[in-house]
């Protein structure tokens, strides 16, 4: 199972300045995905990471507000740009397991703006 | 679009005893993956159990095993000899299995307290 390195576990930023979050994973992985956790809510798909190409947005998600890299097939880092309060929220990247189809995630960032 | 629902907002238990979690989903698909997630307040997300749909037969592992209905699109969670590191909420997931959709669709979580 691959494992995956998230940081930070947590942040507190003012409004108005950018949050860039990171994922290592420890092999090589095609996709990797970012989730937003609103306070006491189910997971939400942001974005999807694909290396060599540009990110695939979930409606209502935008690339100018949550950029998203992917330079090889271990990592991808998700900004959280302009920050107001509404972006406090848990989030998380998560890859596809091989061959039994499930997920692993990272062990998520908390975002709180003030 | 797929969706998941989960009716119980909230659950309790009693230490030791049997607790089973609804879930339901919609989908034009006949071939896809259902997954229940576990997120205790460490929030980190601990894959619980998976269920293949072409499979008839229920998945089991350990004390976890589901009810899986494919024409009632019903995936129901049961957890036998509940024990206090159970406590968590819990998701329920859907995902295609056609190549290019392998996005994982949540419900909205059913927060599971264990009574001593």
């Amino acid at each position: 199972s691959a494992v995956i390195s998230q940081k930070p576990s947590r942040d507190i930023c003012q409004r108005g300045t950018s949050l860039t979050i990171q994922c290592q994973v420890d092999s090589q992985v095609t996709m990797m995905f970012w989730y937003r956790q609103q306070p006491g809510q189910s997971l939400t798909l942001i974005a999807t990471a694909n290396q060599g190409s540009e990110a695939t947005y979930e409606s209502g998600f935008v690339i100018d507000k949550f950029p998203i890299s992917r330079p090889n097939l271990t990592f991808s880092t998700l900004t959280v740009s302009n920050m107001s309060p509404e972006d406090s929220s848990i989030y998380l990247c998560s890859v596809p397991l091989q061959y039994n189809y499930g997920y692993t995630f990272g062990s998520g960032t908390r975002l709180t703006v003030v | 679009a797929q969706t998941v629902t989960q009716s119980q907002p909230e659950m309790s238990v009693q230490e030791a005893e049997t607790v089973t979690l609804s879930c339901t989903y919609d989908t034009s698909e006949s071939d896809y993956y259902l997954f229940w997630y576990k997120q205790p307040p460490s929030r980190q997300m601990i894959l619980v159990i998976r269920q293949e749909a072409y499979k008839q037969q229920n998945a089991t592992e350990n004390r976890f095993s589901v009810n899986f209905q494919k024409a009632a699109k019903s995936f129901s969670l049961k957890i036998s000899d509940s024990q206090l590191g159970d406590a968590a909420m819990y998701f329920c997931a859907y995902r295609s299995a056609s190549f290019g959709n392998e996005k994982l669709t949540f419900g909205t979580g059913t927060r599971l307290t264990i009574i001593p």
